[in-house]
């Protein structure tokens, strides 16, 4: 049957701060995640990702930490700027692009 | 370099009308994927085509139909429009399941 939307959580951040995103996954197949920012008024864009045989990976200013164990994911954006203002998704490449419930970060300056 | 591109942008229809809604890809893409996301909330997978010539139901598929016309093309209709249909819709597409999705910008439907 069809799902039931949830509104976002909503992480507010001093400019400055570190910022860290959750997501959970269910599917324990699953073996690439992506992170996607959504600006207002734009599709999503790529970030990072990650493949299940590593537990971490490293871009410029954002890090991603899989815990294949909980089925967790996390997004750790450092030194937040008000550019990195947006909705951010993880999305499970499996079978079908499927994405988490999305978290909207905000920065305060 | 198009990559994914959305048409209309915008589109007011009334209760009861029908329109499909075209996405088109020139990036030889093999997977294209249809989404709704309605205001404040997530990204809702309505079909998508793993390949041309097949398409596959996901999350929220009830009055929607879809059609891969080619490789390039994967277009959504709305038969009988509802305004619970009123969202927007975004159009993403990958070389694989595995790899990385473009998305377009969007289209902005309103049902009255």
């Amino acid at each position: 049957g069809e799902s039931v939307g949830l509104h976002l959580p909503t992480l507010s951040v001093q400019e400055g701060d570190n910022s860290i995103i959750n997501c959970a996954y269910s599917n324990s197949a699953s073996d690439y995640f992506i992170w996607y920012k959504q600006e207002s008024g734009k599709g999503p864009q790529f970030i990072i990702d990650i493949r299940s045989n590593m537990d971490k990976r490293q871009g410029q200013r954002v890090t991603v930490l899989l815990n294949k164990t909980v089925k967790h994911l996390s997004l750790q954006i450092a030194a937040t700027q008000p550019g990195d203002s947006a909705v951010y998704f993880c999305a499970d490449l499996g079978n079908k692009l499927v994405f988490g419930a999305g978290t909207i970060l905000r920065v305060k300056s | 370099n198009a990559g994914v591109t959305q048409t209309p942008k915008f589109q007011v229809l009334k209760t009861g009308q029908s329109m499909t809604l075209q996405c088109a890809q020139d990036m030889n893409h093999n997977s294209m994927y249809w989404y709704r996301q309605d205001p404040g909330m997530g990204l809702r997978l309505i079909y998508y085509s793993a390949s041309e010539g097949t398409t596959d139901k996901g999350e929220v598929p009830n009055g929607y139909n879809v059609s891969r016309l080619n490789k390039r093309e994967f277009s959504l209709r709305l038969e009988s429009a509802a305004p619970s249909q009123t969202s927007v819709y975004f159009c993403a597409s990958t070389k694989r399941a595995e790899n990385e999705a473009f998305f377009g910008q969007g289209t902005r439907l309103t049902v009255v």
